[in-house]
């Protein structure tokens, strides 16, 4: 089973800072590496797919990048609305995993 | 619109069986996997399983393997995650996503879109 690690758990900033969270497989899986946004009481949402892909409405805002083992999801100019905790996923094998998640406070 | 829509949330006993379901709308059922992911309170989510409506494929998450049972009925475009025998510990919220499928044993992909989530609460 492929474990992802994310780092940091826990990040707060303040508004229009970025943000730049981590996550490293304990194996390569290419690209197929995928983060979400998660909110309160909310379900996930789709931020980036295949490590850069990003299907936000504003590609500047969220974006991806690596391959192999290690992968970063930034946010740019972070605003109160960015407050969640975000996951990485690996689809590269079976079962498919998530990072224990990255949560992020907006001061 | 793309829709996946999830039955309402259940309070059972431990021992009890329990099936919820996960109906989609909007697209072509079979052209997407539907998974199964758990997040147990506060905590982080978890990968339960896949199934792809079109031939019933199903793999599971070792974690879950013998303890739940993942079908899908093509026809009625909805996907069922069940129980035979609840726990306190399957307390959580489970979600249903669509995962673009390619061909047999390709899962290569994201959840591009997910249910509201159903919560089941196991309590005596």
């Amino acid at each position: 089973e492929v474990v992802l690690t994310q780092s940091p758990e826990f990040q707060s900033v303040t508004p229009k800072e970025k943000v730049t969270i981590t996550c490293r497989a304990s194996q390569s899986i290419g690209s197929n590496l995928h983060w979400y946004q998660q909110k309160p009481n909310q379900s996930p949402r789709l931020l980036i797919k295949h490590a850069s892909q990003s299907l936000s409405g504003d590609p500047s805002k969220f974006s991806g990048s690596g391959s192999g083992t290690d992968f970063t999801l930034t946010i740019n100019n972070v605003e109160a609305e960015d407050a969640a905790t975000y996951y990485c996923h690996q689809s590269s094998s079976l079962p498919q995993t998530f990072g224990q998640g990255t949560t992020v406070e907006i001061k | 619109e793309v829709q996946l829509v999830q039955s309402g949330a259940e309070v059972k006993k431990p021992g009890e069986s329990l099936k919820i379901s996960c109906k989609g709308s909007g697209y072509s059922f079979t052209s997407y996997w539907i998974g199964w992911v758990r997040q147990m309170p506060g905590k982080d989510l978890e990968w339960m399983g896949i199934i792809y409506p079109g031939d019933s494929d199903t793999r599971y998450s070792p974690s879950v393997q013998g303890q739940v049972t993942i079908s899908a009925d093509k026809y009625a475009t909805t996907a069922y995650l069940q129980w035979s025998s609840l726990r306190a510990s399957d307390t959580a919220m489970y979600y249903c996503a669509r995962l673009p499928y390619f061909g047999p044993g390709n899962h290569h992909n994201a959840f591009d879109h997910w249910g509201q989530g159903t919560l089941v609460t196991v309590s005596s």
